[in-house]
């Protein structure tokens, strides 16, 4: 069974900082998406990772894929208030067949 | 590109009570799949078609949880007797999906549809 582990899962940063957030996943993995969502709104999709190496970068979110170490981060640099959100990493296996894996998220706030 | 709509936006019944939710997806993508989150948790996999045919479904909750794609464009996701620890958010997402295409697009998420079951 795939399991998919974000770290941290709660994170109070101030804005001007940099932090990265981490998504282990358990087994071989076909892609690697992550995903922003509001407070009662839907899921954004920010990023897809196809295969190792792969960096992608918007604005002020870089995410990165590692499959060898089943490890993808998502950095965030000169954090600012607007990037106030939960923020989750979903992991697909079996071509889509499986739907999607998603970890718990990570809701992060950040404080002028 | 009018993004996945889904109907209705919030439901709230009363325990025994079956529901019906609608999924209208992007127009061109022939993937559907059906998710639900609760508080504090990702949204977790349900089902999904491609065109119509459901490909997979053994993560449904349970038996009386149904979905359907009768035409390959709308889905419905009903929930039969309902009880208190079905209510969550129930999202639909659609995307376009090709075997072997390296240009798949990402899930494309509604805003879901919240039930509460009192």
């Amino acid at each position: 069974e795939l399991k998919v582990e974000q770290n941290p899962l709660f994170l109070s940063m101030q804005e001007g900082k940099n932090y990265t957030i981490y998504c282990n996943y358990s087994t071989t993995s076909d892609r690697l998406y992550w995903y922003r969502q509001d407070p009662g709104k839907s899921l954004e999709s920010l990023f897809v990772l196809l295969s190792n190496g792969a960096v992608k970068q918007e604005g002020r979110l870089m995410a990165s894929l590692d499959t060898k170490a089943r490890l993808s981060t998502l950095h965030i640099t000169a954090a600012v208030h607007d990037l106030s959100a939960t923020y989750f990493c979903a992991v697909e296996e079996g071509g889509g067949a499986d739907g999607l894996t998603f970890g718990k998220g990570t809701h992060l706030i950040i404080q002028p | 590109d009018t993004g996945v709509s889904q109907d209705p936006r919030h439901k709230i019944t009363k325990r025994g009570q079956n529901v019906t939710f609608r999924c209208d997806p992007i127009s061109e993508h022939n993937r559907l799949y059906w998710y639900r989150q609760t508080l504090g948790q990702g949204p977790e996999f349900l089902t999904y078609f491609q065109n119509e045919a459901q490909l997979e479904k053994s993560r449904l909750l349970s038996d009386r949880f149904s979905a359907e794609r009768p035409k390959g464009s709308f889905s419905t996701l009903e929930i039969q007797r309902t009880e208190q620890g079905d209510s969550a958010m129930y999202l639909c997402a659609s995307s376009l999906t090709r075997t072997g295409s390296e240009n798949n697009s990402p899930l494309h998420f509604g805003n879901g549809t919240r039930l509460t079951v009192t």
